[in-house]
Parts: structure tokens; C-alpha cells; sequence
């Protein structure tokens, strides 16, 4: 069975602070491994998708990259609107669903 | 222009009434999903339909119904409440053979 562990479960940044969070996956064959945002009260939002190792995605200061064990969501220079939980999930072999991990809360203050 | 909605956003309901919540897209995608997160914010699938065919039908209490009355639509009927069926529950869809899933605002069910 697919499985997503993310860590760290919470992170406190001031503004400015750049850093990673870690998405470690165990799948059969990956088909494609998924980073959302999610903001309280709110669905979850989806930002990039990567599909292989290497493979690397930006938008605006959020980079993820892809190795063949884990996924990296970097976090150049955050700004306290950057502020939510960040989700990973993976799609393996012929699974046609997605399985999550329990995300990271990131808090970014002035 | 709202992507996927949900109606009811709020439920609070006793333990043995029936309830449905429903989700609507006008996307254009063919696959709509329900996942419940739960208190620790795990997000775990329940169903899946495609062009209003049930394609993934997890470990779930057949307390749960889903209709998918055409693809834009996606209900979830919920019999015999129980205090664990208190969660968030998302409705989510997708594009057919591609997997990023667009959410709905999540229905918080409480259950007293």
C-alpha cells in the first residue's frame, strides 16, 4: 500500500527565512506525486504535480523537486501569506486515488 | 465562477438522522471524489466516480451512499449518523486519466 510521511509536522519561520519541507513516499511504481496548499476552513489548493526523478517545478517562491524516495517543497524568502498547511500525495502503480500525508502547518511571522 | 461547491458549508445534526451533502463542478471535468478529513487532518478518499461510474469504493460504513446524477454532480447521503462520522468532507474532481483534483470549500458534519 502506497504510503506518505511528512515531516516536519509544524514549522515556524520568520519572514525572509527560507527552508524545505520533506515529503518521504513508498509506492509501487510512481505515477505522480502532488503538493497542495490548504488555508483553515478552506479545500485544499493544488500547486504542482511531478511525474520523475529530477524533475523540478517553481511557482513564485515555492520550488518542489523529486527524488526516487522523496519530494522537497522549498520556500525561498516567505512571506506571512504563505502561512497554511502543506499536503503531499502520491498516485502509484494502477491506483487510481491519491494518498496524502498528514501535511505541514507552516507559520510564517514578522 | 466557483470551480467545485459544496452545500451545506456547516451540519451539525444528532447521532441517527440522515443528512446528504451536496457537490456540484462546472469544470467540465468526468471525475468527481469524496474524501473525509478528520480531526488530525488526514485526508483519506471514500469514493470515486467517473461519468457517473463508481470506480473506487474505499473501506467505507454502507451508512454512506454516494449519486452521481450526471458528471457535473456528486452527492453523498449519509444514514444513522454516528459521533465518528464528525469530520470535514471534501468533494473534489478531475479531468479524466489526469489526477490533480480540485477541492470544494469541505462541509464540516458534527455529530452530537
Amino acid at each position: 500500500e502506497d504510503q506518505v510521511t511528512q515531516s516536519p509536522e509544524a514549522l515556524r519561520l520568520q519572514e525572509g527565512e527560507s527552508s524545505s519541507l520533506n515529503c518521504s513516499y513508498t509506492v509501487s511504481g510512481l505515477r505522480g506525486l502532488f503538493w497542495y496548499r490548504q488555508d483553515p476552513g478552506k479545500g485544499p489548493e493544488f500547486l504542482f504535480t511531478l511525474y520523475s526523478a529530477g524533475e523540478e517545478k517553481e511557482k513564485e517562491r515555492l520550488k518542489a523537486t523529486l527524488t526516487k524516495k522523496e519530494s522537497f517543497l522549498h520556500i525561498t524568502a516567505p512571506k506571512p501569506e504563505d502561512s497554511a498547511t502543506y499536503l503531499c500525495a502520491v498516485r502509484g502503480g494502477t491506483a487510481s486515488k491519491l494518498t496524502f500525508g498528514t501535511g505541514t502547518r507552516l507559520q510564517v511571522t514578522l | 465562477d466557483t470551480a467545485v461547491s459544496q452545500t451545506p458549508k456547516y451540519l451539525v445534526t444528532q447521532m441517527g438522522n440522515d443528512k446528504s451533502i451536496k457537490c456540484e463542478q462546472n469544470l467540465g471535468h468526468d471525475t468527481m471524489y469524496w474524501y473525509k478529513q478528520d480531526s488530525k487532518k488526514f485526508l483519506k478518499i471514500m469514493f470515486s466516480y467517473n461519468n457517473k461510474e463508481l470506480i473506487i469504493n474505499e473501506t467505507v460504513p454502507n451508512r454512506f451512499s454516494p449519486k452521481s446524477p450526471d458528471k457535473a454532480h456528486l452527492n453523498l447521503h449519509i444514514n444513522s449518523l454516528e459521533l465518528g462520522d464528525s469530520a470535514v468532507y471534501f468533494c473534489a474532481s478531475s479531468q479524466q486519466g489526469r489526477y490533480e483534483q480540485y477541492f470544494g470549500p469541505g462541509t464540516r458534519l458534527t455529530v452530537t
